[in-house]
């Protein structure tokens, strides 16, 4: 079984849309889970970061970490063009990323 | 420099051929990463240096991979006998620390013809 598994989409979804993306996680032992956005050709970049459980709100976008369920979740509210990109989950065992195999999210005009 | 910076860009060799890529952390970065993302999949964990020294090279796929980091600088990901299974993006990150946040380059995309 993989440390982190997530849907790969692709989720094409109206400008203006909540979108929701979601990973599941093997360990219950993991505490750090981290949301990083890769635009084309780039390297990812830190979107969220999240410690145990509960919620964390920034801006446009929340990250859900639901430990019983070992499920954790990133929401963009009122989407826009420019989040057309892949995010990837992310979680750090052992002073190294393990990440999901992404999720490439269109958001159409 | 204001990033990470990742040379070459691109680099296309032949099968059989040695290859060198090439990453400048930000300065004063003491962790440095190695991944390694093939199409449509997530960057997966090589090598990672804290300092000069590899403190986790468990994700070298077989010694034909190697990297060095002599300086505790900048770091050389040295690649023997090219195979084209080997063709993917490679990314380094740094981070001030092990366990704070990574920054990654924007990668050396590698074909192996």
């Amino acid at each position: 079984q993989k440390e982190v598994e997530q849907d790969p989409g692709p989720l094409s979804v109206p400008e203006g849309a909540i979108v929701s993306l979601n990973c599941t996680y093997s360990n219950s032992a993991f505490q750090y889970f981290m949301w990083y956005r890769q635009y084309s050709r780039k390297g990812p970049e830190l979107l969220m970061y999240t410690y145990s459980s509960g919620n964390k709100e920034d801006g446009r976008f929340t990250a859900q970490v639901d430990k019983s369920s070992k499920y954790i979740s990133l929401f963009i509210r009122d989407s826009q063009p420019s989040d057309s990109a892949t995010y990837l989950c992310a979680i750090n065992p052992q002073e190294k990323l393990t990440f999901g195999t992404g999720t490439r999210l269109t958001i159409i005009p | 420099g204001a990033g990470v910076s990742q040379t070459p860009s691109n680099k296309v060799t032949e099968k059989g051929k040695y290859v060198e890529l090439r990453c400048d952390p930000i300065s004063g970065h003491t962790a440095l990463y190695w991944y390694r993302q093939s199409l449509g999949q997530g960057p997966e964990f090589l090598i990672y240096f804290q300092g000069t020294g590899a403190a986790d090279d468990s994700g070298l796929p077989n010694d034909r991979f190697f990297a060095v980091r002599p300086e505790g600088s900048v770091s050389t990901l040295k690649i023997q006998r090219t195979e084209r299974g080997d063709s993917a993006v490679y990314l380094c990150a740094s981070s001030l620390w092990v366990n704070t946040e990574a920054f990654f380059g924007q990668g050396t995309r590698l074909t192996v013809v």
